[in-house]
């Protein structure tokens, strides 16, 4: 069975803050890494994805990849009230394969 | 910008009505999916298309079907609707080329079965 874990939290971080969430993964041939964004009653949002070993910025995210732990992460630099959300970390497994396997997310919030 | 849309945001039914939920992609998208999402259980596959008319059976696919007659759109039908069909349902579409596969979700559909 091949998986994708995270931790439900919530994880709660004071306005400016930086925020991590962490996603480790089962299959050590999983090729793509997504994170998504989603709002309470509202449907996920793609804002990153990461292929290779290291750190990938986007603004006030950076996605960090390592392979060798089977484990993607996403930090929230500046974190603000709208950033409060729950994020799906998605892996696509090895063979290339175009169906994702989900985590459950990891709930965020984000106090002033 | 990816566009994917679904035809209505909130849907009430009765038990045993058959009911249809359609998407549709506008970035030529070859692959297409539908998932139900449920508190604490996350996000699951019911059922998905790699190209027009092709379907495979995802996690969860009993009591849904699909169709799949134009490269844009995706269907899902539930035969007889049940109360434990009640959730929110997504549609997703993912390129092919490029090897990237990201998903790109539509606003979902909150059915309620009563």
């Amino acid at each position: 069975q091949k998986e994708v874990e995270q931790n439900s939290g919530p994880l709660s971080v004071p306005e400016g803050a930086i925020a991590s969430l962490n996603c480790t993964y089962s299959d050590r041939g999983s090729q793509s890494f997504f994170w998504y964004r989603q709002y309470s009653g509202k449907s996920p949002e793609l804002i990153m994805f990461i292929y290779s070993n290291g750190d990938k910025e986007d603004g006030r995210f950076t996605a960090q990849l390592n392979k060798a732990s089977q484990y993607v992460s996403l930090l929230i630099r500046d974190s603000q009230p709208s950033d409060s959300a729950t994020y799906l970390c998605a892996v696509n497994l090895s063979g290339g394969s175009y169906i994702p396997t989900f985590g459950r997310g990891t709930s965020l919030i984000v106090h002033p | 910008d990816v566009k994917v849309t679904q035809s209505s945001r909130y849907l009430v039914k009765r038990t045993g009505e058959k009911v249809f939920l359609e998407c549709v992609q506008d970035m030529d998208h070859e692959n297409m999916f539908w998932y139900r999402q449920d508190p604490g259980l996350g996000l699951r596959l019911i059922y998905f298309s790699y190209d027009v008319k092709m379907k495979e059976k995802g996690d969860i696919p009993e009591g849904y079907s699909v169709s799949r007659e134009k490269k844009e759109r995706f269907s899902l039908i539930l035969e007889s609707a049940s109360t434990n069909q009640t959730s929110m349902y997504l549609c997703a579409s993912s390129p092919t080329g490029g090897g990237s596969y990201e998903q790109y979700f539509g606003p979902g559909t909150r059915l309620t079965v009563t």
